[in-house]
């Protein structure tokens, strides 16, 4: 099964420093997009950031940035500056867009924790 | 405001019961999809509708079944059938056909059967 790989069950970083999060995908597809959301405690997804296949450019959304390989299939997810509001999981996931188009496929997650 | 309402936060019911999750949106997409979730795994997809009267299984379907009579409401069944329901659910909406739209979450129901 296709399937995206999030190699590190838990993360620590110190408050104001950056940190980056793994995430590496199996697809056959070309034409697909990738997702980050983080989960808090409390349990709601929230989404931060998407990069398509398609996209020359990495995607940044504020203290958010993703590098993208695409001949690696991998899409890491970089925090700068992190702050104690970014303890929560983290999420990678898969769309393709194709006959099951809007179905995402969920990496394991990453638990971040940022110290004071 | 609009969203994705989820109820209740909490479900507790008895081995051999079925119980129905509610989600309704306010945000006016065509697409709606039921996620589980286990500790410590990530989302997997249970159901998902991209128009009213009709429905796909994802990928763990099985001792679950929908409805979707209206674009607003997307209810999820879990049934007796189901072997181990368990589980934090999450339901999610996004916009059909335009690549890059994110897909949007509830608070999720967590429900607990023993």
């Amino acid at each position: 099964a296709q399937k995206i790989t999030q190699t590190q069950p838990g993360m620590f970083v110190q408050e104001k420093e950056a940190v980056t999060l793994d995430c590496t995908y199996d697809t056959s597809d070309q034409s697909y997009g990738l997702f980050w959301y983080k989960q808090p405690s409390s349990g709601e997804m929230i989404f931060l950031i998407y990069q398509g296949s398609y996209d020359e450019q990495n995607a940044t959304e504020g203290r958010y940035s993703l590098n993208f390989q695409k001949a690696r299939k991998s899409a890491n997810l970089v925090i700068s500056a992190s702050q104690l509001g970014d303890s929560a999981m983290y999420f990678c996931a898969r769309m393709n867009y194709g006959g099951s188009q809007g179905n995402l496929i969920f990496g394991k997650g990453t638990k971040l924790s940022v110290k004071p | 405001d609009g969203g994705i309402t989820q109820s209740p936060k909490y479900l507790f019911r008895k081995e051999g019961q079925n119980v129905t999750l509610s989600c309704e949106q306010n945000l006016n997409h065509d697409a709606m999809y039921w996620y589980r979730q286990d500790p410590g795994q990530g989302l997997r997809l249970i159901y998902y509708s991209q128009i009213v009267n009709d429905f796909q299984k994802g990928d763990i379907a099985e001792g679950y079944s929908v409805s979707r009579e209206k674009k607003e409401s997307f209810p999820l069944t879990v049934t007796s059938a189901q072997k181990n329901p368990t589980a934090f659910y999450l339901c999610a909406s996004s916009i059909v056909g335009l690549a890059g739209t994110e897909q949007y979450f509830g608070p999720g129901t967590r429900l607990t059967v023993t």
